[in-house]
């Protein structure tokens, strides 16, 4: 296992769109987070999992966005009738069960809305 | 909520210089902090982690400092280089989660050849 997968890494959409993206985590990894970086910016919390269980949601993921993991294994986030604001880079991470110990990020996947 | 903080924004140096790298959190009460870099484009590559109860990490010519009293963590590199030239971030997370990292907004360096 190479580290954490995410795909595509790049993605264009029309606004009023939807799109998912995938995200496979490192093997045996139990919890799995998505984050949401903007240009300048340090990446934003979205959402944790715990094997397959969300456990926590920030407010900035609206209703306008889900996220899934089933089987506790790769975990896809769809963004539903996109806006330019959604233009980021989202991105994935995921670490062992254990609470003090790495977090391991993707490569990203690149969204604009146009 | 827990806001970091990253200084300088932005850091230019000639290449064999020692710099560092400074990152502060208003919560003290944290789990872990973590150092990574990012070139640009990219995501990020995990370089430090340092738990609560430890005071330092040192990978290669990598150098990081927790001090959780006055909620503060310094990255040192010693003799940079032009492929050092990345974004570094730091994050931590809380104990009363434990599951979720703050990130500052991250150290823009250039190593100068």
């Amino acid at each position: 296992d190479t580290g954490v997968s995410q795909n595509p890494r790049h993605k264009i959409t029309k606004r009023g769109q939807n799109v998912t993206f995938r995200c496979d985590p490192i093997s045996e990894h139990n919890r799995l987070y998505w984050y949401r970086q903007t240009l300048g910016q340090g990446p934003e919390f979205l959402t944790y999992f715990q094997n397959e269980a969300q456990l926590e949601k920030s407010r900035l993921l609206s209703d306008r966005f889900s996220a899934e993991r089933p089987k506790g294994s790769f975990s896809t986030l769809e963004i539903q009738r996109t806006e330019q604001g959604d233009s980021a880079m989202y991105l994935c991470a995921s670490s062992t069960g254990h609470r003090n110990t790495e977090a391991f990020f993707g490569q990203g996947t690149r969204l604009t809305v146009v | 909520k827990q806001e970091v903080t990253q200084i300088p924004a932005a850091l230019s140096v000639p290449e064999g210089e020692n710099l560092v790298l400074n990152c502060s959190f208003t919560d003290s009460a944290i789990y872990n902090l973590q150092w990574f870099r990012q070139d640009p484009g990219k995501g990020l590559t995990s370089l430090l982690l340092i738990q609560s109860s430890q005071r330092e990490q040192t990978s290669g010519r990598l150098n990081a400092s927790l001090d959780k009293s006055s909620g503060r963590s310094t990255l040192y590199i010693a003799a940079s280089q032009p492929g050092d030239s990345a974004t570094y971030l730091c994050a931590v997370s809380l104990s009363n989660t434990g599951n979720q990292f703050y990130f500052g907004t991250g150290t823009s360096l250039t190593v100068i050849p």
